[in-house]
């Protein structure tokens, strides 16, 4: 089934770095989205990107998306220990039934 | 609107008994999903409706496992009997169309022994 797949799979900066993650995937896709998920909390929606887009923005998180190569970045500029979280990417797969399915995701650590 | 609303939040109890887990959508949102996490398998799919009705199941791991939407507001997922490998985080997220974003609740916690 298709499935995004986040790279690296633990990721330890400092507060004020940028941190970036990846997300590759196997079949042509209708959407990429982003989420974040807190220690002990629920999914929660950061960026939605179509695949006729190529770059989105909000905020301090930049999101590429680059369908040739079937991969996704998720860029978070300045960071603070507040963006420490485990991040998810969900495809969809095009021709399916747009159910995102979310991969394994990168587990981010902001030391303050 | 108060999000995804579910309960219980932790769930403790002993193998073989039935657990039911409860679900309230973001009011207007016509679909609803039930994903199960855990580390070795991460976050996973188990069935989603649309309007009520459930229109995908292949995610469900065996017949132990049952989820009903009896109205727009309420669903639930049931398992029984319980085993301690359905140990894991139990989500529901809701969505007001099935390519948009989802919202998803806290999760209930479940804990068999």
């Amino acid at each position: 089934s298709q499935q995004g797949e986040e790279d690296p799979q633990a990721l330890s900066i400092q507060e004020g770095e940028n941190a970036t993650m990846n997300c590759s995937y196997k079949t042509s896709i209708n959407n990429l989205q982003w989420y974040r998920q807190n220690s002990g909390r629920g999914l929660v929606h950061l960026i939605l990107i179509r695949s006729n887009e190529r770059e989105k923005h909000s905020g301090r998180l930049r999101v590429t998306l680059d369908t040739s190569k079937k991969s996704s970045s998720l860029l978070i500029t300045a960071s603070r220990a507040a963006d420490t979280a485990s991040y998810f990417c969900a495809t969809d797969a095009s021709g399916g039934s747009y159910i995102p399915t979310f991969g394994r995701g990168t587990s981010l650590i902001v030391h303050p | 609107d108060a999000g995804v609303i579910q309960s219980p939040r932790h769930e403790v109890t002993e193998m073989g008994q039935e657990v039911t887990l409860r679900c309230k959508p973001i009011s207007g949102h016509d679909y609803l999903f039930w994903y199960r996490q855990t580390m070795m398998r991460g976050l996973e799919l188990l069935i989603y409706f649309n309007n009520n009705v459930p229109i995908d199941d292949s995610g469900m791991p065996e017949d132990r496992f049952s989820a009903k939407m009896p109205n727009a507001s309420f669903s639930t997922l049931k398992i029984q009997p319980s085993e301690p490998r359905d140990s894991a985080v139990y989500f529901c997220a809701s969505s007001g169309q099935i390519y948009n974003e989802q919202f998803f609740g806290p999760g209930t916690r479940l804990t068999v022994l």
